[in-house]
This record gives C-alpha cells, structure tokens and sequence, in this order.
C-alpha cells in the first residue's frame, strides 16, 4: 500500500516569496493533517480536514498561509509571503476518520517538505 | 502552560542500557496516549499505543499514570538501532491530538 505522498522534498526561498506544497494521502484515509515542525520542536497542527470539509484551522496564521482540499483528497499548503521563522518541516498526515469505530489513533505522516527561508 | 511536556534530553546510554523516560500532560480529559518514533531527519512513526494497565511490545514497555498524568516508555536492553526521538502524543475527547517535543536517546557502541 502506498503511503503518504509529499513534494516538494526541500524548498528554499527567499522571504517575502511563496511557496506551496503538496500531498497525497493514503488512499481512503479521509481525515489529513498538515503540521509544522520546527527544529527541535513536535509537530504542531496547522489544519486538519474531513474529506474535503476543515476540522480545525485554530492555529493556521491565516494572514500568510492557506489550505485547500478540493476533492477530498490531495492538499495543498500555500505560505504567502513567507517569513524567516517559516523555516521549518511541514508534514502531512493522514488516518481513517478518527471517529470511526476500530480506529486506532494513528497517523500517517508523509516524509515531509523542508522549507528553509532566507 | 504546554499540554505535553517531555524531558528533551539527550539521554547517552551504552548498548545494553535500560534508559526509561517520561511525558507530563496537562489535561485530564485526555483519553489515549501514544509514543512516536522520529529518526532523524525522517518522519515520526508509531512506536506503540500506550494501554492503562501498562503494556509491553518486545523491548519496549509504556505505562500510564492517570492520576499524576503521565506516561513513561522504557527501552531494555538498548540497541544502536533505537538511537532516535520519541515523542509523546495525547488525544483529547475530542480526538485532537498533542505532541511533545521529544526526547532525544543516543545509544553508543
């Protein structure tokens, strides 16, 4: 079974330009994550999506960045302009709905997009 | 004040060691726990859910406290191979999930 899909890998920019990044989740999951993780810190949320539907966006900086899942199934995560304290792995993960019967908590994540602002 | 705390270490420990750490969690309502596993510059990975009466997975064994709200994961007879960082994981009622920072081991030859 395939597993979570990101692109791109590595990105750098400069501030104040964009970026975005993508991701393919597991198929059937219907529940995606997207994280930051910052060196030496866990993965915070930034969104998280029910099928095509947002779950919980409290902490996405909605000034810069931007998230969208059309068909209910792959992402995409815009930074808009980007910040140097930007600079961080953004992960997406997937699971089968959380609230469903048998599911066991577990998330998925994909291998990250490393995103290094200068 | 967070509402996942772990020790950041780095804990050294020779092969063979047992090292044991643990994960402070700030809300009572918090229903399941987890440890993850992220090696470095690689994405976290379940290690084991963490069960309230305790549970083992080979080396590996997790207990739950829900009165002092912690959780612990010690590593028996460590390998290089375990050299990564765990992270504690806390979901709510409401199924939203918390991380920790990690805590970093190094198991040396």
């Amino acid at each position: 079974e395939a597993g979570v899909a990101q692109s791109p890998r590595y990105k750098i920019i400069e501030k104040r330009q964009s970026v975005a990044f993508w991701c393919n989740p597991i198929s059937g999951h219907a529940t995606l994550y997207w994280y930051q993780q910052i060196l030496g810190q866990g993965p915070k949320l930034l969104i998280q999506f029910q099928n095509n539907g947002v779950v919980d966006d409290s902490q996405l900086p909605k000034d810069r960045f931007s998230a969208e899942r059309l068909k209910g199934v792959d992402s995409t995560l815009k930074i808009q302009p980007a910040k140097l304290e930007d600079s961080a792995v953004y992960l997406c993960a997937s699971t089968p709905n959380p609230w469903g019967p048998g599911n066991t908590g577990e998330l998925f994540f994909g291998e990250g997009s490393r995103l290094t602002v200068l | 004040r967070k509402e996942v705390e772990q020790d950041p270490g780095p804990f050294n420990v020779p092969e063979g060691a047992t090292v044991a750490f643990n994960c402070t969690y700030s809300n009572s309502a918090s229903q399941s726990f987890f440890w993850y596993r992220q090696d470095c510059r690689k994405e976290p990975k379940l290690l084991m859910s963490v069960y309230s009466s305790g549970n083992e997975d080979g080396r590996f064994t997790a207990q739950l406290n829900r009165a002092s709200q912690y959780i612990s994961l010690l590593i028996r007879d460590s390998k290089l191979s375990d050299s990564a960082t765990y992270l504690c994981v806390v979901r709510r009622y409401d199924y939203k999930l918390s991380f920790g920072a990690g805590t970093t081991v190094t198991v040396r030859a």
